[in-house]
């Protein structure tokens, strides 16, 4: 069984701070790598994807791949209490015919 | 672009009746995609099509799941005899692949729940 592993939560962190999110994958040859945001009562929408080890940056969002690790993060600086929400990591393995595996999600929690 | 658009958004049945919800993909995009989500829970995968072929049904999917797309556009999920364990929210996404450039990245529609009483 290939998994999607994050942390359930929730993430508290205080508004203007960084919030950090992880998620590690068990298919060393996955080569996509995806962060969706889910409100509550709405469907996931894409806010990253990262392919190559390293960084990738858009505004406020950072992911970090290191595929030695299987391990991805996404990073939300200057966090808003907007950006409350579950994070949604998902992969889509090796011969996994372009389907994406999702993880449970970690739910952040922005506080004033 | 008018997004992915899903009907009904809720549907409420008894136990042992069938229900059906349709997918209207984003129109240029030709894969589709079905998922299930409980509470607390990722997105589960269900099934795919490519254009109108149906290439992959997830093993979890019961003989009482099934799923169509007739003319590579709309797609429809059917569950006959619905039991309580079909409670869920059934959401419905499409991509776009281009030959030999998929990034995988799929736009979901906003999602269709159904509580099985």
């Amino acid at each position: 069984q290939k998994e999607v592993e994050q942390n359930s939560g929730p993430l508290s962190v205080p508004e203007g701070a960084i919030a950090s999110l992880n998620c590690t994958y068990s298919d060393r040859g996955s080569q996509s790598f995806f962060w969706y945001r889910q409100y509550s009562g709405k469907s996931p929408e894409l806010i990253m994807s990262i392919y190559s080890n390293g960084d990738k940056e858009d505004g406020r969002f950072t992911a970090q791949l290191n595929k030695a690790s299987q391990y991805v993060s996404l990073l939300i600086r200057d966090s808003q209490p907007s950006d409350s929400a579950t994070y949604l990591c998902a992969v889509i393995y090796t011969g996994g015919g372009n389907k994406l595996t999702f993880g449970t999600g970690t739910q952040l929690k922005v506080e004033l | 672009d008018t997004g992915v658009s899903q009907d009904p958004r809720h549907k409420i049945t008894k136990r042992g009746q069938n229900v059906t919800f349709r997918c209207d993909p984003i129109s240029e995009h030709n894969r589709l995609y079905w998922y299930r989500q409980t509470l607390g829970q990722g997105p589960e995968f269900l099934t795919y099509f490519q254009n109108e072929a149906q290439l992959e049904k997830s093993r979890l999917l019961s003989d009482r799941f099934s799923a169509e797309r007739p003319k590579g556009s709309f797609s429809t999920l059917e569950i006959q005899r619905t039991e309580q364990g079909d409670s869920a929210m059934y959401l419905c996404a499409s991509s776009l692949l281009f030959p030999g450039v998929d990034t995988g990245e799929l736009f979901f529609g906003e999602g269709s729940r159904l509580t099985v009483l």
